[in-house]
């Protein structure tokens, strides 16, 4: 079965500094997505960033990328320039042929 | 606003007991999927129907059931409630059937407490 594993129950950054969360997978499957979804206070699952498995092109969506390691099963999120409003819950997950699958959540705290 | 909707946004109920919740998929989308997120803990993927039809199952239980009517709305049914059923439930839509491909959207979430 699919696992995903996220190492970093918490992790605190700066205002405007950088941080990356980690996020490793299991999958025996050759084809599959990777996401970043945020869910803040209020619970709302938003969608940060996607990737596909068949990319080498790392994903990047303004102040969001990734790591994509695909032998490693590596899929980290880098935030740049963070704001108090990254502030919230992270989850990794992945989407195989029948199954959808997330991380257990990285809390990130954005310091003033 | 995601233009899903999930109804009730509150459900307080006692064990034994068996609820319903109700989602709509954003217009034009034909998959549904089912979400439980326990206490401080990550998504669980119960189900997923495309137009009518079930397409993947995940960790669902014996006890739940769900369902994608003609017009595309879908009702999350759970019977025998236990205690460890308290969680947030989350419905999601998206276009295709294959939702790596296609982004799926999330509803608010609908809180069910078992007392």
């Amino acid at each position: 079965a699919q696992t995903v594993t996220q190492s970093q129950p918490e992790m605190s950054v700066q205002e405007a500094e950088t941080v990356t969360l980690s996020c490793t997978y299991d999958t025996s499957e050759s084809d599959y997505y990777l996401f970043w979804y945020k869910q803040p206070p209020s619970r709302q699952m938003i969608l940060v960033i996607r990737q596909e498995a068949y990319k080498q092109q790392n994903a990047t969506e303004n102040r969001f990328s990734v790591n994509f390691q695909k032998a490693a099963k590596s899929f980290s999120l880098k935030i740049s320039d963070s704001q108090l409003g990254d502030a919230a819950m992270y989850f990794c997950a992945y989407r195989g042929n029948n199954d959808m699958r997330f991380g257990a959540g990285t809390r990130l705290t954005v310091k003033p | 606003d995601s233009g899903v909707t999930q109804t009730p946004k509150h459900l307080i109920t006692a064990t034994g007991q068996r609820v319903t919740l109700r989602c709509s998929p954003r217009s034009g989308d034909l998959s549904v999927y089912w979400y439980q997120q326990s206490l401080d803990q990550g998504l669980q993927f119960l189900i997923q129907y495309y137009n009518g039809e079930e397409r993947a199952k995940g960790n669902i239980l014996e006890r739940f059931s769900a369902q994608q009517f003609p017009d595309l709305h879908s009702e999350l049914n759970l019977s025998s409630l236990e205690l460890g059923d308290s969680a947030l439930y989350f419905c999601a839509s998206s276009v295709g059937v294959f939702s790596g491909l296609h982004e799926q959207f999330f509803g608010p979430g609908t809180r069910l407490t078992v007392l």
